[in-house]
């Protein structure tokens, strides 16, 4: 099956700080997502992008498909901002109605 | 703004108790699945699920799992006979199309003694 590294595994910054998470991934997709994983263990959607670049507010992501990588750009981090980022994907070759594969994540630790 | 659902929000059991757990998806949603997260790990699929049957299942989803949507709004997931490995946080999604978002449930914490 397809893999999904996520890199930094580990990324502790101070308030205000900007940070970019990367997500690389083995095969061809058509669908890719973002998570926020919060302290409660809720998986926030933050992006849906299996190609392109989106922003909202302080966060944007790009996906570069014929390359195969995403990246995660958190702009003047706030203490919020904590948690695991996940990606997830869905390869081409898979059908419609077929799950995410998700990365590892990326734990954020933003100090104040 | 329509949200997945998810009950119990916890639950412990012992082991090889049977367990339901429940959810409630987007209301105009076709595609329902279902996620498992072993503490500290990464979230692994289990099963999708369209037009009342199962579309995918994972190797983690062996025959002590299975899938039901009894209505047209709650879609469950039991496991038969429940192991220790099986304590997880589990999480229901489900999405409108099949180049659409997956939304995610708050997920249920299972606790099996």
């Amino acid at each position: 099956g397809i893999q999904v590294e996520q890199s930094p595994p580990d990324l502790i910054l101070q308030e205000g700080a900007n940070s970019t998470l990367r997500c690389n991934f083995s095969d061809s997709v058509n669908n890719l997502q973002w998570f926020h994983q919060n302290p409660w263990g809720q998986l926030i959607n933050l992006f849906y992008i299996p190609s392109g670049t989106k922003q909202n507010g302080r966060l944007s992501a790009t996906t570069v498909a014929t390359e195969r990588y995403s990246l995660l750009y958190i702009s003047s981090s706030q203490t919020t901002d904590s948690g695991v980022y996940f990606c997830a994907v869905k390869e081409v070759r898979r059908g419609g109605a077929d799950g995410l594969t998700f990365g590892k994540g990326t734990h954020l630790i933003i100090q104040p | 703004e329509p949200e997945v659902t998810q009950t119990p929000s916890h639950q412990v059991t012992q082991m090889g108790q049977e367990v339901i757990l429940r959810c409630v998806p987007i209301s105009n949603h076709l595609y329902f699945y279902w996620y498992r997260q072993i503490l500290g790990q990464k979230v692994e699929f289990l099963v999708s699920f369209y037009n009342n049957e199962i579309s995918e299942k994972s190797e983690i989803f062996d025959d002590q799992f299975s899938v039901e949507r009894p209505d047209g709004s709650n879609f469950t997931l039991k496991i038969r006979s429940t192991k220790l490995e099986d304590s997880a946080m589990y999480f229901c999604a489900s999405k409108r199309g099949t180049t659409e978002t997956q939304y995610f449930g708050p997920g249920t914490r299972l606790l099996v003694l």
